[in-house]
């Protein structure tokens, strides 16, 4: 069980916009620890999508927003596509523990 | 190009030990705090610890600590992971990940770059 919680499904058809919360406490997120986020496509490694609440690597699409708020952050998919079809993870600090929320399986419909 | 490259799948038997690797290249090794996460057959992302390679500092999560070995060694820019005595439920895929920025592992700090992973089988 962990600190972080996250939906553990969401889904959404091409074209659409999806969200996937990260829900913490005071101890992590609401304590302004940054959150982070990984897309991890079927069969591969975690990759960064999101680093410092709301920063994009090199390369991650503009589709991919994050936000922070409170004791909770999300993580917005604009114009879904069939390739983003995959488990999101988000990413925090608790305790001074680096905590991973449950994760959330995106089905593009 | 930065690259972390991970050693291969193992099938062990409980009991035995092991120590599966991970190879940085094309930045500086030693300058970046290396961490390894477990993924569990069907579940999440678990944090294990993490090693600084350039005076081998290491931290682990209380989950993990005394049950596995983080080490490295920067002349060969390898950061490892070990067990003496693995158990069945060790049965997972294990990421290497570095953490960015440089020379740092705080809060705020995040994993940039992914190993491709090893599997750890652990049947009798």
């Amino acid at each position: 069980q962990s600190v972080l919680t996250q939906p553990p499904s969401v889904s959404g058809a091409p074209g659409q916009r999806v969200t996937i919360s990260c829900t913490g406490s005071s101890s992590n997120i609401g304590a302004g620890y940054d959150v982070h986020w990984y897309q991890q496509l079927p069969g591969t490694a975690p990759k960064l999508l999101i680093y410092g609440n709301n920063n994009r690597p090199s390369g991650v699409p503009d589709r991919f927003s994050g936000s922070k708020s409170g004791t909770s952050a999300s993580l917005a998919i604009t114009g879904l596509q069939a390739e983003d079809e995959a488990d999101y993870y988000c990413q925090s600090y608790d305790s001074s523990l680096r905590v991973f929320g449950g994760g959330t399986k995106l089905t593009v419909l | 190009e930065v690259q972390l490259v991970q050693s291969g799948a193992e099938v062990k038997k409980p009991g035995e030990s092991l120590k599966i690797s991970c190879k940085g290249s094309g930045y500086s090794f030693a300058s970046y705090w290396i961490g390894w996460v477990r993924q569990m057959p069907g579940k999440g992302l678990e944090w294990m610890g993490i090693i600084y390679p350039g005076d081998s500092d290491t931290r682990y999560s209380p989950s993990f600590q005394g049950q596995v070995t983080i080490s490295a060694d920067k002349s060969i820019s390898t950061a490892y992971l070990q067990w003496s005595s693995l158990k069945a439920s060790d049965t997972a895929m294990y990421y290497c990940a570095r953490v960015s920025p440089l020379g740092y592992y705080g809060s705020g700090s995040y994993n940039d770059h992914w190993g491709q992973g090893t599997l750890v089988t652990v049947s009798s």
